[in-house]
């Protein structure tokens, strides 16, 4: 079964440091998701891009984050300046279509990104 | 913008069926309800989507009714490797996508 997949699967940083979280997703799939979860509270949703633009953002993707799609393969979340507050368990989805019935959307075993 | 509430946690046996039950009140005319499942350190996975009435696969059944501003997910019989948190998410479409607190189901044996 194919699947997306995220490097690296945990990452250390320093404050104020730049940080380039990175995903494969389903070859065939044309939305692509971020999403992070604080440890112990709820997934949140950052972002959704398709066709090289981004589509929706939530209140939490200010200007510090960004993301891109550099090849036909994978997909980038960047932090630009990193805060304590962005530790988390970011998640990468992607989906064939936009949220319809018999779409999905599928995860990525997630990039635990710590802050110090 | 819709958002969801469900128990925090539930307690169930093996071989018992489970109903969680998610309530998004401000739900709208083109959302779609979507539960997944999370295992610790591990990115969400898909259970079952619908929009109204029953939907049913393999794994589990939804519930929603007419109203359409609650949602059950049922589980039949479940084992102990359903311990999971399960989510509850509303399809907000060009706004946020909405998980809800997730409800953490802990199965005895």
């Amino acid at each position: 079964e194919p699947e997306v997949t995220q490097t690296p699967s945990h990452q250390v940083t320093q404050m104020g440091q730049e940080v380039i979280l990175r995903c494969v997703p389903i070859s065939n799939h044309l939305y692509f998701y971020w999403y992070r979860q604080i440890l112990g509270q709820k997934v949140e949703f950052l972002v959704s891009f398709y066709n090289n633009e981004i589509s929706e953002k939530s209140e939490i993707f200010d200007d510090q984050f960004s993301v891109e799609r550099p090849d036909g393969s994978n997909f980038t979340l960047k932090i630009r300046s990193t805060k304590l507050e962005d530790s988390a368990m970011y998640f990468c989805a992607s989906s064939q279509r936009r949220l319809a019935p018999t779409d999905t959307q599928y995860f990525g075993p997630g990039t635990r990104l710590t802050v110090l | 913008l819709a958002k969801t509430t469900q128990p925090i946690s539930m307690d169930s046996y093996e071989g018992q069926e489970v109903n969680i039950t998610c309530s998004h009140n401000n739900i709208a005319t083109n959302d779609y309800i979507t539960w997944y499942q999370q295992f610790p350190s591990q990115g969400p996975r898909f259970i079952i989507q619908g929009y109204k009435t029953k939907v049913t696969n393999e794994v589990a059944s939804l519930f929603i009714p007419a109203d359409r501003k609650s949602s059950t997910l049922s589980l039949p019989r479940v084992s102990l490797s359903d311990t999971a948190v399960y989510y509850c998410l509303v399809d907000n479409y060009g706004q946020n996508f909405v998980f809800g607190p997730g409800t953490r189901l802990s199965v005895l044996p």
